[in-house]
């Protein structure tokens, strides 16, 4: 089975902060990490995915095998970072149907 | 990229009666997906709408509660039957359109209340 935890439901900081939005996961086949992000009003978008090793609005993830672990970082928090993050595990294999599996998600607020 | 929409954005209904929600990508995509986000909980997966075949269910939901049409590449639709307020929920569908396995687009979701 795939599980992802997000153990952080809420986290505040200030603006120009760093932040850590935490995220492990469970699966025994290669897993395929990804950040989504819902800001206010506005519906779930791809923020960022593991294989790419992209940075996206000044954030970055590293996918951490050892500790399966798949931590979203941002040096210097944004106002405008303020949102629901959610860490998603897209797992396949043995060529059956892989589906994407959701943690509870972490509600950032960064403060003025 | 894919551009999604939803009918009806929210709706509040009586216990016992169903509800079917429309589901619209401006392109033609292969997987299309339905999920509940239950009040303060995550996303989970309904299930798997593939056009040309059965959908494909996750554990605990069943085709008689939530029957899905795929007609073609473009639509889709789920319906809740004989609602209860447990029934409460957003019901968002996504595609799946992006490079990689996982990377979806999701439309702005369905608020359904159930009274």
């Amino acid at each position: 089975a795939q599980r992802v935890t997000q153990p952080e439901k809420l986290l505040s900081v200030f603006k120009g902060a760093p932040v850590e939005l935490k995220c492990n996961y469970s699966y025994s086949g290669s897993p395929e990490l990804f950040w989504y992000v819902q800001y206010s009003r506005q519906r779930l978008q791809l923020l960022l995915r593991h294989i790419s090793r992209e940075s996206i609005k000044g954030f970055t993830a590293d996918l951490n095998k050892g500790e399966t672990s798949f931590h979203l970082k941002k040096p210097f928090a944004q106002e405008e970072d303020s949102a629901m993050y959610y860490c998603a595990l897209s797992g396949s294999s043995g060529g059956s149907n892989y589906k994407l599996t959701f943690g509870k998600g972490t509600l950032l607020t960064v403060n003025p | 990229s894919a551009v999604i929409s939803q009918k009806p954005s929210r709706d509040i209904c009586q216990r016992g009666t169903s509800l079917t929600i429309q589901c619209q990508v401006d392109s033609q995509v292969t997987m299309m997906f339905w999920y509940r986000q239950q009040p303060g909980q995550s996303l989970t997966l309904i299930a798997t709408a593939n056009q040309g075949s059965e959908a494909t269910y996750e554990s605990g939901f069943v085709i008689d509660k939530f029957p899905i049409s795929r007609p073609n590449l473009t639509f889709s639709t789920l319906t809740v039957s004989n609602m209860s307020p447990e029934d409460s929920s957003i019901y968002l569908c996504s595609v799946e359109a992006g490079r990689e396995m996982g990377e979806q687009f999701f439309g702005p979701g369905t608020r359904l209340t159930v009274l």
